[in-house]
């Protein structure tokens, strides 16, 4: 069984450019989130997708946005990228739909560096 | 709002000895409690839960019970290996299953 996969593993951006991130669920699994760890932080969550609709969103603003594919993979887009976006982005899935007990399987993050 | 605080690190111990990472959380409605944990060089990963008030999540030796009263969820365990080094965090899922919150993380050492 694949675990969740994200790419690239690492990017480096200017500021004002934009960013696609992409993640891949572990098999069977329906709902993404994600999240961004600043360094020596706890990850902050960005957003979760379930059935291809933004399901639950945290305290980001709206250059922010996300997709999810009927194949349950996802993508992370950020517009306008500020020095403050460097940071890890994480990915994680469950296999079930969203529900307060549901176990998180993460990937091993995007590390993405703003200039 | 919901939150989470965790214990500030690092926290060095001796092989053997008694872990206790404190947490606590502010929470609307009725969250579920999680310790996560990073091993170096891998991915966050789960490793225990408890879904309601006095439940006690348990997996490794580790164990941690979901104290209502007190808004806490602190982690211990009776005698700590080389092996535990990693970092942990405390996270708290909202009762919907939408949000999620996540402490600062804990850097556990453990010296032979």
């Amino acid at each position: 069984e694949t675990g969740v996969t994200q790419s690239p593993t690492h990017l480096i951006k200017t500021r004002g450019q934009q960013v696609t991130l992409r993640c891949s669920s572990q098999s069977g699994h329906n709902t993404v989130s994600w999240y961004q760890q600043a360094l020596g932080q706890g990850p902050q969550f960005i957003f979760q997708y379930y059935r291809e609709e933004e399901n639950g969103r945290g305290n980001f603003p709206p250059r922010f946005s996300g997709l999810q594919f009927p194949n349950y993979s996802s993508e992370l887009n950020v517009n306008a990228l500020e020095l403050d976006d460097s940071a890890l982005y994480l990915c994680a899935s469950t296999p079930r739909a969203p529900g307060s007990y549901n176990e998180q399987f993460f990937g091993p993050g995007t590390r993405l560096t703003v200039l | 709002g919901n939150s989470v605080t965790q214990m500030e690190g690092p926290v060095t111990l001796s092989e053997e000895a008694f872990l206790t990472i404190n947490c606590t959380y502010t929470a609307t409605g009725y969250p579920s409690l999680f310790w996560y944990v990073q091993y170096p060089g891998e991915g966050l990963q789960l490793l225990l839960k408890a879904t309601k008030a006095d439940d006690k999540g348990s997996n490794k030796g580790f164990e941690a019970t979901y104290r209502k009263e007190t808004t806490s969820f602190h982690l211990e365990k009776g005698s700590v290996q080389v092996s535990d080094s990693a970092v942990y965090f405390c996270a708290l899922s909202s009762n919907t299953g939408n949000q999620f919150y996540f402490g600062t993380g804990t850097s556990l050492t453990v010296i032979p």
